[in-house]
């Protein structure tokens, strides 16, 4: 069975740019949950999909957006580029994503210049 | 607001000694608790799941302990190995916030051979 898998694994963009990243969960997971991790504030919770519909939002500006397909992968999306995006982004599947494990990809390192 | 402590934040043992990590949280509230390892530059693989309802769960030479009342979770891991090497997180799921884990920093382990 394959795992979660993040596309691109690395990405280089400049600031004011805007970036769009993709997660692809496990077969079957109908849930999609977005985590920010940086080495000062550690693993941050960004958003929670599942079944198209955002159930959950963390404390992040609006330039932070996100959604799901109908085929359970999600995207999300930065724009207006700033320094401190940089980060390695993680995305994770669940069945459900309260009560049961979350699954986690390799996630995207972007470096923001 | 849940708050999640690992402490300390990094250790080091000699192989074949025992590993003890703690984990600690604010609100009783939760669903579950989960361990995950991260090793450099990677995401996170989750290690165990343990629901609230559950006191412990193993796995192999992993064993996870989790006390709601105090608000702690113990992971062990047996007969460390150099390839036990990683950092090792914990995150809550509390029931005011869904599908959002709320992580410690985590505990940098190095097993010595």
């Amino acid at each position: 069975k394959a795992g979660v898998t993040q596309t691109p694994r690395y990405l280089i963009k400049t600031r004011g740019q805007q970036v769009t990243l993709s997660c692809s969960p496990i077969s079957g997971h109908r849930s999609v949950s977005w985590y920010q991790q940086t080495p000062g504030q550690g693993l941050q919770f960004l958003f929670e999909y599942f079944s198209e519909t955002q159930r959950n939002k963390g404390n992040f500006p609006g330039r932070f957006s996100g959604r799901q397909f109908s085929n359970s992968r999600s995207e999300m999306n930065v724009s207006t580029l700033e320094l401190g995006d940089s980060a390695l982004y993680l995305c994770a599947s669940s069945f459900e994503s309260n009560t049961d494990t979350q699954y986690f990809g390799p996630g995207t390192r972007l470096t923001v210049l | 607001k849940q708050e999640v402590t690992q402490i300390p934040a990094a250790l080091s043992v000699p192989e074949g000694e025992n590993l003890v990590l703690n984990c600690s949280f604010t609100d009783s509230a939760i669903y579950n608790l989960q361990w995950f390892r991260q090793d450099p530059g990677k995401g996170l693989t989750s290690l165990l799941l343990i629901q609230s309802s559950q006191r412990e769960q193993t796995s192999g030479r992993l064993n996870a302990s989790l006390d709601k009342s105090s608000g702690r979770s113990t992971l062990y891991i047996a007969a460390s190995q150099p390839g036990d090497s990683a950092t090792y997180l914990c995150a809550a799921m509390t029931t005011d916030s869904w599908g959002k884990l709320q992580f410690g920093a985590g505990t940098q382990v190095v097993v010595t051979p």
